[in-house]
This record gives structure tokens, C-alpha cells and sequence, in this order.
């Protein structure tokens, strides 16, 4: 079955260190997303990439980095910039820019500060 | 700008019971809208979504209407089970200034036995 698949589930990150979190797709979309979820709250997008090797900043880029070297891999880096990293990690993806199709969601990445 | 502003939770309900949660929007242009569950430590799954006006979107017993003249998209369900119980996300996706998807802040339903 196709998907998206995030790795690792759960990720603890010492202050100071960098990490990657990992978002693979087998759907042949074009487009991929990450998004960052507090508790209790909605969703906020810190980049997204149309095509390979593209990418752009969403709201809250800030501290994080990505590549796109692959259509299936979307790698999100959270770096030692990042101050407040404690969070659940969403990776999406849909078929393109067209409209109307939604978003496929992985089954996210809980990422703490110990 | 686009918007979605959703019921705040969380909706506590008994089963069997009727489900509303309400959901309006901004938006310029004719925006497709979806609704998305997520169940606890999960990711989002697409539940339905309606592409134009007076479409309704259904799926396992959820519906909601796109109505222009109220610029709404509220979700409904007959008869909730124990296993709805989950955070429901009204979105927004915009076909005029850009393509971003905007989502709401989420509304949590309990559903008790």
C-alpha cells in the first residue's frame, strides 16, 4: 500500500544538538510538507517543496532546515537554533499544486528536549 | 488573508448521540474545504472534502455541506460511536493567492460509553 512514513516515532534531542527527522512517500506526489503540532493546537507549516530540489519557507522556518534531493524523501533537520523544539512533527504530501485532492499525513515524529 | 475558525472544544457526548462541529471560513475565490481526523498519537487522515458549493462531502457517517451564502462547513454525524472520539481539523484550500492549505485550530470530541 502506498503511504508516507516518518522516522523515528519518537526522538529525544539533548540542548545544543541537531537532528533529522525522516519522511519517505511511495505515492508519487509531487509536493511534501512538514508541519509542526503543540498540544492542543492546530497546525503550522515550516516548509514545503512543490519538485525536487525546490523548497520554501512556510510560517514558522525558523530554526529548522530541508532538502529535496528525491521525490519520495523530504528530510526535516531541527537545528540548535530551534529554541522551543518540543513537538509533534507531521510530514504530508499531495499530488501537486492542483487543487482538491487533500493531503496524505504520515503518522508523525514526537520529538523532546531532554 | 484565508481563515478557518472552528467550535472550541473539547465536545463531550454520549453515544448515540447527534454530532455538529461547526466550522466558518475566509477566503477569496471558490476554496475547496476538507475535514481531517486525528486519533490520539496519530497522523491526520482526510475524512471528506467538497470542491464547490452545495457539494456535500460524506464518508462512515460523517457528512458536511459547502454552503457559500454562509461560509460554512460543518460536520455532522447521526449517531456517534465510542471510536470517533478524536480531534476533528476543518481546512481550507485556497485557489487564489497561493495554494497554502489552512487549517483550524482543531476541535476534540469524547464520546462515552
Amino acid at each position: 500500500d502506498g503511504g508516507i512514513t516518518q522516522s523515528p516515532k519518537y526522538l529525544f534531542r539533548k540542548e545544543g544538538q541537531n537532528v533529522t527527522l525522516s519522511c519517505e512517500q511511495n505515492l508519487n506526489h509531487d509536493a511534501m510538507y512538514w508541519y509542526r503540532q503543540d498540544p492542543g493546537q492546530g497546525l503550522r507549516l515550516i516548509y514545503y517543496s512543490q519538485i525536487v530540489n525546490d523548497f520554501q519557507k512556510g510560517d514558522i522556518a525558523e530554526g529548522y532546515s530541508v532538502s529535496r534531493e528525491k521525490k519520495e524523501s523530504f528530510p526535516l533537520t531541527v537545528t540548535s537554533a530551534q529554541k522551543n523544539p518540543t513537538a509533534f512533527y507531521l510530514c504530508a504530501s499531495s499530488i501537486g499544486l492542483e487543487l482538491n485532492y487533500g493531503y496524505t499525513f504520515g503518522s508523525g515524529t514526537r520529538l523532546t528536549v531532554v | 488573508g484565508n481563515s478557518v475558525t472552528q467550535m472550541e472544544g473539547p465536545v463531550t457526548l454520549s453515544e448515540e448521540a447527534f454530532l455538529t462541529i461547526n466550522c466558518t471560513y475566509t477566503a477569496t475565490g471558490y476554496p475547496s474545504l476538507f475535514w481531517y481526523v486525528q486519533y490520539p498519537g496519530e497522523g491526520l487522515q482526510l475524512l471528506l472534502k467538497a470542491t464547490k458549493a452545495d457539494d456535500k462531502g460524506s464518508n462512515k457517517g460523517f457528512e458536511a455541506t459547502y454552503r457559500k451564502e454562509t461560509t460554512s462547513f460543518h460536520l455532522e454525524k447521526g449517531s456517534v460511536q465510542v471510536s470517533d472520539s478524536a480531534v476533528y481539523f476543518c481546512a481550507l484550500e485556497g485557489n487564489t493567492g497561493g495554494f497554502k492549505t489552512i487549517f483550524g485550530a482543531g476541535t476534540r470530541l469524547f464520546v462515552k460509553a
